[in-house]
């Protein structure tokens, strides 16, 4: 039962365009995402995470947007940097909670 | 702060095997999690524990696999005997339960069994 779906595996885009990575999930008790960005020979490190009680947050280069409606929750990236080229997951949990549930990854390429 | 350190970074072994596999935790955190990461699979929970007890070990994948966290600054996890669909990276990450979600990883552990 895959509670939390990254869709799309790979990404490609150009350097300075915008990247805009896709997570859905089916479990209406999350309340809390995350987004962890992965190199490789290296653990995920945390991005950017969003309440469900906002719909956007932002940092920066990186915002999250929430749909709860839809279930569904996307990073976007602006403008995007060569060192980014990554793989990115996404995770939710209940904000009462202490795990979390991780989609399966996507892997962004950014090409200078 | 070191962040957490694992260790070994690469194992090697033959199946059948014992393999353990060391973390510690960030100083002041109260949660530590085991994942194992495939390319079938992506990032699974194997287990974990708050306050040094375990809490969910509902992802370990069968009785070859234990975790024990003697004290709050170590943690390991055993396999054994070890088999071919084992290897995997596995990561080691810890949070402080109750000042959010955020949890750290460490650099992961890449086993290789042949």
């Amino acid at each position: 039962d895959q509670q939390v779906k990254q869709n799309s595996p790979s990404l490609s885009v150009q350097e300075g365009r915008i990247s805009i990575l896709n997570c859905d999930y089916t479990n209406s008790m999350f309340d809390y995402f995350l987004w962890y960005k992965k190199y490789p020979a290296e653990g995920p490190t945390f991005l950017i995470s969003i309440s469900s009680i906002k719909d956007k947050n932002e940092d920066g280069r990186f915002t999250v947007f929430l749909n709860k409606s839809a279930k569904h929750l996307s990073l976007h990236i602006v403008p995007s940097q060569p060192g980014d080229s990554a793989v990115y997951f996404c995770a939710a949990d209940k904000t009462s909670g202490s795990r979390l549930t991780f989609g399966e990854g996507t892997q962004l390429t950014v090409n200078p | 702060d070191a962040g957490v350190i694992q260790s070994p970074r690469h194992e090697v072994t033959e199946m059948g095997q014992e393999v353990t596999l060391r973390c510690k935790p960030i100083s002041g955190h109260n949660s530590l999690f085991w994942y194992r990461q495939t390319m079938m699979r992506g990032l699974e929970l194997l287990i974990y524990f708050n306050n040094n007890v375990p809490i969910d070990d509902s992802g370990m994948p069968e009785d070859r696999f234990s975790a024990k966290m003697p004290n709050a600054s170590f943690s390991t996890l055993k396999i054994q005997p070890s088999e071919p669909r084992d290897s995997a990276v596995y990561f080691c990450a810890s949070s402080h339960h109750g000042l959010g979600n955020i949890q750290y990883f460490g650099a992961g552990t890449r086993l290789s069994v042949l």
